[in-house]
């Protein structure tokens, strides 16, 4: 079956242009996390999705990132003016539920903001 | 503060070889702890997942180990292969209103030939 999958799989953009990725989640997939992989460092946190609860976007690193899941199903994540510091892959992951089930992470979109 | 430490950063190993990677934490209250796979430039796959009941969790030739008294796990990978190559990711949950994941930094390891 389908797995998650992200898009684009690369973006270059310039300092202060806004970018929108995308990532949709495996059907019926109720819980949907972001994170970011800057080069060299480990996974980062930014925001989690569970059902029709509020969102959980303690992780965001600034008020310029933000998320939107329409429909419980897709989502996108918006960078508004874009900073050199951007630059990293971005990943989406889904599970089925909470606490146990497995996220099954997308291949990521790489960042580059020149 | 929750926290997932990772040994060693890196490890090199021959093929054929067996390898242990340790993970130590400081999460609480303690949900589960996981074992990913990276590749490089791809998405981490799930190995393990392991609950506070669990101690021990195989997948083919991946072994997880948990002790939930010291707060570590290690994932043994017996008879390694060049395919192996990759950075493994410790990654446990605290259990709050939402399952909150603390991802380690990662061990990177290289088969050899």
């Amino acid at each position: 079956g389908a797995g998650v999958s992200q898009s684009p799989s690369n973006k270059v953009t310039e300092k202060g242009k806004d970018v929108e990725l995308r990532c949709d989640p495996i059907s019926g997939h109720t819980a949907l996390y972001w994170y970011r992989q800057s080069l060299g460092q480990g996974l980062e946190f930014l925001i989690y999705f569970q059902g029709n609860s509020a969102p959980d976007k303690s992780g965001l690193p600034s008020d310029r990132f933000s998320a939107e899941r329409t429909g419980g199903s897709v989502s996108t994540l918006t960078i508004q003016r874009t900073q050199q510091e951007d630059s990293a892959v971005y990943l989406c992951a889904s599970s089925l539920a909470d606490f146990i089930s497995t996220q099954y992470f997308g291949p990521g979109t790489r960042l580059t903001v020149l | 503060k929750n926290q997932v430490e990772q040994s060693p950063q890196s490890l090199i190993i021959l093929e054929g070889k067996n390898c242990t990677l340790q993970c130590n934490y400081t999460v609480s209250p303690f949900s589960n702890l996981r074992w990913y796979k990276q590749d490089t430039g791809r998405g981490p796959v799930s190995l393990t997942i392991m609950t506070f009941s669990e101690n021990t969790k195989s997948n083919g030739r991946y072994t997880a180990t948990l002790d939930a008294d010291t707060k570590q796990s290690s994932l043994h990978i017996t008879a390694s292969q060049l395919s192996d190559s990759a950075s493994y990711i410790c990654v446990v949950s605290a259990r709050t209103s939402y399952d909150k994941v603390i991802f380690g930094p990662g061990t990177s390891l290289s088969v050899i030939p």
